[in-house]
């Protein structure tokens, strides 16, 4: 069952770390997207990927923060020099070739950063 | 810009029917998703939405009225394990789905 699979499942940095969360989309989906979560608050889309572009940035942070979808291997959402702010759960979702069909997103087990 | 609109907390009894509700206003519609989220666990899709009306799926059905922004989920013969949160999502003209801030149901015996 080739789901979307997110690692690390749990990830600690202390401020000034960088902290690296991978995403593998489902087979056969060339869509990704990056959403954050805090508690008791919904999803805030971040970056929506194809493989080796970005479509659109606008709910990502313009520093510090970095996503990559490259041609092979998972997509990377790269927090550079964190802060205590970052910490949340970040889940990544993708969907296949056809963005206006009705076909959902499916998402992963999310990452979860602490930042101490 | 968006805005979807859900309420914050509901509570039910085992058995019961209930139905919640989300309001939007967006630029462009391009499609309304309901999502159920355990906590610390995954949203997992439940139902989608484009055209008005009533779409059923064993116990869960989701309502849509363009005109009006306004959709709703109902969950018929409530157990215990429906006892989570429900994200209402609307996809607008860029395609891309914006969640509302979710509703925390809780099942009670």
């Amino acid at each position: 069952n080739a789901g979307v699979m997110q690692n690390p499942r749990h990830l600690v940095r202390r401020r000034g770390q960088e902290a690296r969360l991978r995403c593998s989309p489902m087979k056969g989906h060339s869509h990704v997207y990056w959403y954050r979560q805090l508690p008791e608050e919904g999803l805030k889309f971040m970056v929506y990927l194809q493989k080796e572009n970005i479509i659109d940035e606008s709910g990502m942070p313009k520093e510090r923060f970095s996503a990559e979808f490259p041609k092979e291997g998972p997509s990377i959402l790269r927090i550079q020099q964190v802060v205590r702010g970052d910490s949340a759960a970040y889940f990544c979702a993708s969907s296949p070739e056809e963005r206006n069909n009705n076909s959902p997103l499916h998402f992963g087990n999310g990452t979860r950063l602490t930042v101490t | 810009g968006q805005n979807i609109d859900q309420p914050t907390e509901m509570t039910a009894t085992e058995g019961a029917i209930v139905q919640i509700n989300c309001t939007y206003q967006t630029s462009g519609f391009n499609g309304l998703f309901w999502y159920q989220q355990h906590a610390g666990e995954a949203p997992t899709f439940l139902s989608y939405n484009v055209l008005d009306g009533l779409e059923e799926k064993g116990r869960f059905s989701s309502f849509l009225s363009r005109s009006k922004g306004y959709s709703y989920l109902l969950l018929k013969e409530l157990q215990m394990k429906d006892s989570a949160s429900y994200l209402c999502a609307v996809r607008d003209g860029s395609y891309i789905p914006t969640f509302g801030r979710g509703t925390s149901l809780i099942v009670h015996p």
